[in-house]
Order: structure tokens, then sequence, then C-alpha cells
């Protein structure tokens, strides 16, 4: 499987301002996806970054609030912005390596906190 | 909405026995079927995969599949203190890129 690194690994962030997470894979691959986690929950994806053109949103997330680039096949950021403390929760890029099958990887994980 | 349920647990057996999780899915459609481990304060990290009705075999692990009744489960056998952790299960979106939808997880204790 793909290796998977995480910019920063956690963050302690006021209200009000902007965080962005770095996803960087060792390997080119097809898909990347960035998921949510919030605290005793379990995941929930908020896009699928798309290489070249803009990431596909799920229900419930805009791209004003969580703006994400992927300029190549091995990197991609998200972008939490104006904070509150309900975007306080761990993020998560996800890869799926090229093929035929639909198995994802997942970084290490940005744990965020909010005051 | 398409939904994904388990039970949270926790379940705890002890070691040496056979754990056994189980989660449901909603939409007929789907066709690829994944359990993840997570451990307190990590990732998740996939550990078996399913796309086939029946079982599938790998080293501890069985992963069994009934799309009829749209039911997956895992088995664990020989259960170590060291699986302690939260299984995840997942299933495949709409798209077939392949996002995925997730349980809320089945927190498994392993007592020694």
């Amino acid at each position: 499987s793909a290796v998977i690194s995480q910019k920063p690994s956690r963050d302690i962030c006021q209200r009000g301002t902007s965080l962005t997470i770095q996803c960087q894979v060792d390997s080119q691959v097809t898909m990347m996806f960035w998921y949510r986690q919030q605290p005793g929950q379990s995941l929930t994806l908020i896009a699928t970054a798309n290489q070249g053109s803009e990431a596909t949103y799920e229900s419930g997330f805009v791209i004003d609030k969580f703006p994400i680039s992927r300029p190549n096949l091995t990197f991609s950021t998200l972008t939490v912005s104006n904070m509150s403390p309900e975007d306080s929760s761990i993020y998560l890029c996800s890869v799926k390596p090229s093929g035929i099958y639909n198995e994802q990887f997942f970084g290490p994980g940005t744990r965020l906190t909010v005051l | 909405q398409k939904e994904v349920e388990q039970n949270s647990g926790p379940l705890s057996v002890p070691e040496g026995a056979i754990a056994s999780l189980n989660c449901t899915y909603s939409d007929r459609g789907s066709q690829s079927f994944f359990w993840y481990r997570q451990y307190s304060g990590k990732s998740p990290e996939l550990i078996m995969f399913i796309y086939s009705n029946g079982d599938k075999e790998d080293g501890r692990f069985t992963a069994q599949l009934n799309k009829a009744s749209q039911y997956v489960s895992l088995l664990i056998r020989d259960s170590q203190p060291s699986d302690s952790a939260t299984y995840l299960c997942a299933v495949n979106g709409e798209r077939s890129q392949g996002n995925l939808i997730f349980g809320k997880g089945t927190k498994l204790s392993v007592k020694p």
C-alpha cells in the first residue's frame, strides 16, 4: 500500500482563523479523499479531491468552508476556514490506488482543536 | 440515505476466543465491503475486504458476506489483547470512484 503523510499532525487554533492540512503520498494515486472524524464518531466523507479540477463535495460540506487543492497525483491540501469549536475533529486523507477495486488507505490524520 | 449499521459494543471476549463483529447495510447495490481496525488515537487500518458472497480468510481473520441479507461480518479467531480496538465496517458509496460509507464502529475488548 502507499505511504501517506499528513502535516500538521495536530494543531490548536483560535476561532475565526484558518488551517491548511497537507497530504503527501509516495506514489501516484488515482483518487484522494478527505474525511472528518468528530470525537467519538465514525468517519464522514468531506470531498473527493480531483486532480486538475474542482473537488466534489458531499452534502453538508461546501467549498467556501473546506477549500481543497490537488495540483498533482501525489499531493492534496484541505483548508478549514473561519474555524469554530465545532470544527474540532480529526481530519484524514485517504487514497485509492489505481485498479479495479475500491480499497482505500488512510493517512495518520490531523487532530484539530479549535478554542 | 445509505446507511451502515454496527453494534457499538463494547464487545468483550476472553483471550483465545472467537470475536464476531457484525454489520448491515441498506443499499442493495453496494459491491465492495471493508473492515478497518482503528486503535485509539490512530487512523483506520484496512484489514479485510470482500466483494463476493461467502467467506474470505486471511490469517486469523475471516470476512463473511451475504448480499441477500445485506449482512457482512468479521470473525477474529484466537483473539489477542492486541486485537482490542474499534472495528469499522465500510461499504462503497454511490460513485464508481469508490468513496466509502462507514458504520459507527464496534469497540472490541479482549481480556487476558
